[in-house]
């Protein structure tokens, strides 16, 4: 089973500010095969990126994902209001699995 | 727009079986290369990924929960089911279904049901 481990945990940021989530795979990934997901409290989860680069239908264009292999990076260029949340790595395969998540929390 | 909502007990006892229906609207659950999945989410941590079904009800499961898994589909009802085995409190979670379209992402979810495992 591929474990996907996310960094930081928690990452403390003001609006305007740029976002860098990284999500590293114990073992190669196909870029196609790479997702982030943004989950506020009480809702569920919203797809971003998918195919590690790919924007999903209504994400806007300040989000964007790159990487290869083991590492992958989920950018937010410049920081609003609404985007403080969880974000989550996910990898699909036979067998899907999630990162464990990356808090961005307003500094 | 396709909606998805989940229904079932809230409340179940250890040792007992958790069965939970996802009935899929605004679109066929047969139509499309879809897959539907089980997703769930204990109280303040992340996500598990339960398993999932092809319409063609091909399966897959995640290997630390498969022995007690069964996902199902009823294409004739546009739903989709999950039945959960033995359970313990470490099941107690909220419980989201979804579309799967692969390496295109989950792109819908439904809003997620909390079931509880308590005597």
């Amino acid at each position: 089973e591929i474990v996907l481990t996310q960094s930081p945990g928690t990452l403390s940021l003001s609006p305007g500010e740029r976002a860098t989530l990284s999500c590293r795979a114990s073992q190669s990934v196909s870029s196609s095969y790479l997702a982030w997901y943004q989950q506020k409290p009480g809702q569920a989860p919203r797809l971003l990126i998918y195919g590690a680069s790919s924007r999903a239908t209504g994400i806007p264009d300040r989000f964007s994902g790159s990487g290869s292999g083991t590492d992958f990076t989920l950018t937010i260029s410049r920081l609003e209001p609404e985007d403080f949340a969880v974000y989550y790595c996910q990898q699909y395969g036979s067998s899907t699995t999630f990162g464990q998540g990356t808090r961005l929390e307003i500094k | 727009q396709v909606q998805l909502q989940e229904s079932g007990p809230g409340l179940v006892k250890p040792s007992q079986t958790l069965s939970l229906t996802c009935t899929v609207s605004g679109g066929s659950i047969s139509s499309g290369s879809y897959y539907w999945s089980w997703i769930r989410q204990p109280a303040g941590k992340g996500l598990e990924w339960i398993g999932r079904i092809y319409t063609s009800g091909s399966t897959n499961y995640n290997p630390s929960l498969k022995s007690r898994v069964t996902i199902s589909v009823d294409t004739s009802k546009n739903q989709f089911s999950l039945k959960l085995s033995s359970v313990t409190a470490a099941d107690t979670a909220v419980y989201y279904c979804a579309r799967d379209h692969g390496y295109r992402g989950i792109d819908y979810w439904g809003q997620g049901t909390l079931v509880t495992v308590s005597s």
